[in-house]
């Protein structure tokens, strides 16, 4: 069975600093993992989908990670700003079937 | 393109009311899915679908009932509601690639209240 842990649950950063988000997951066996961001009152955008085949993926100032045989994902967020703060999830799925686990988040602020 | 369109966006039911939150997309995606979202319990999977007319239990799938008729279309009913079912609920869509399902994408979501 697939857990989905993230780390830590709050984080509070100024602006401008470079931030790590932590997800860890029990089962390994995983074709890839998600990233997501959920505003306040709004539902979830992925952000970032890692194969299993690749260790890394970027999309502007997000840089995802995926470590399989330790069990952990790190999002990346460089150079942080006002407009980044929101709730960051984590998915990975549930062995071969069609369950995405999710982590509970990391609710990020970023002061100005 | 519309992408994942839920309604209703609000509802409140008395106890053992029923009621069908629909969930529609027309990205032609294989995989469908419908979470809930409770404070300090995070997302957790109820049921799931990987084509027309097959469905699946998730983690919490206890009161709902689901079908698939159609790919585009995945209603989740509550057949007599509860106040434990009192949350914001989430569907969710993905291409089902050769690698396994890809990006998720959700609906804005249904917040209920069951009095």
């Amino acid at each position: 069975k697939q857990e989905v842990t993230q780390i830590p649950a709050a984080l509070s950063v100024p602006e401008g600093e470079n931030l790590v988000l932590n997800c860890s997951f029990t089962d390994s066996a995983i074709y890839n993992l998600q990233w997501f961001r959920q505003d306040p009152g709004k539902g979830l955008t992925s952000l970032l989908l890692i194969q299993s085949s690749q260790r890394e993926q970027t999309s502007g100032r997000l840089n995802a990670s995926l470590d399989k045989s330790s069990g952990r994902s790190t999002l990346y967020i460089a150079a942080s700003q006002p407009g980044d703060s929101a709730t960051y999830l984590c998915a990975a799925p549930s062995g071969n079937t069609g369950k995405l686990i999710f982590g509970q988040g990391t609710t990020l602020q970023v002061k100005p | 393109n519309a992408g994942v369109t839920q309604t209703p966006k609000f509802q409140v039911l008395k106890t053992g009311q029923s009621m069908t939150l629909q969930c529609a997309q027309d990205m032609n995606h294989e995989y469908m899915s419908w979470y809930r979202q409770d404070p300090g319990m995070g997302l957790r999977l109820i049921h799931y679908s990987v084509g027309a007319g097959i469905t699946d239990q998730g983690e919490v799938p206890n009161g709902y009932n689901v079908s698939r008729s159609t790919t585009e279309d995945f209603p989740l009913r509550l057949l007599s509601a509860a106040p434990s079912q009192t949350s914001v609920y989430f569907c969710a869509s993905s291409y089902s690639g050769n690698r396994g399902y890809e990006k998720l994408f959700f609906g804005s979501g249904t917040q209920l209240s069951v009095l």
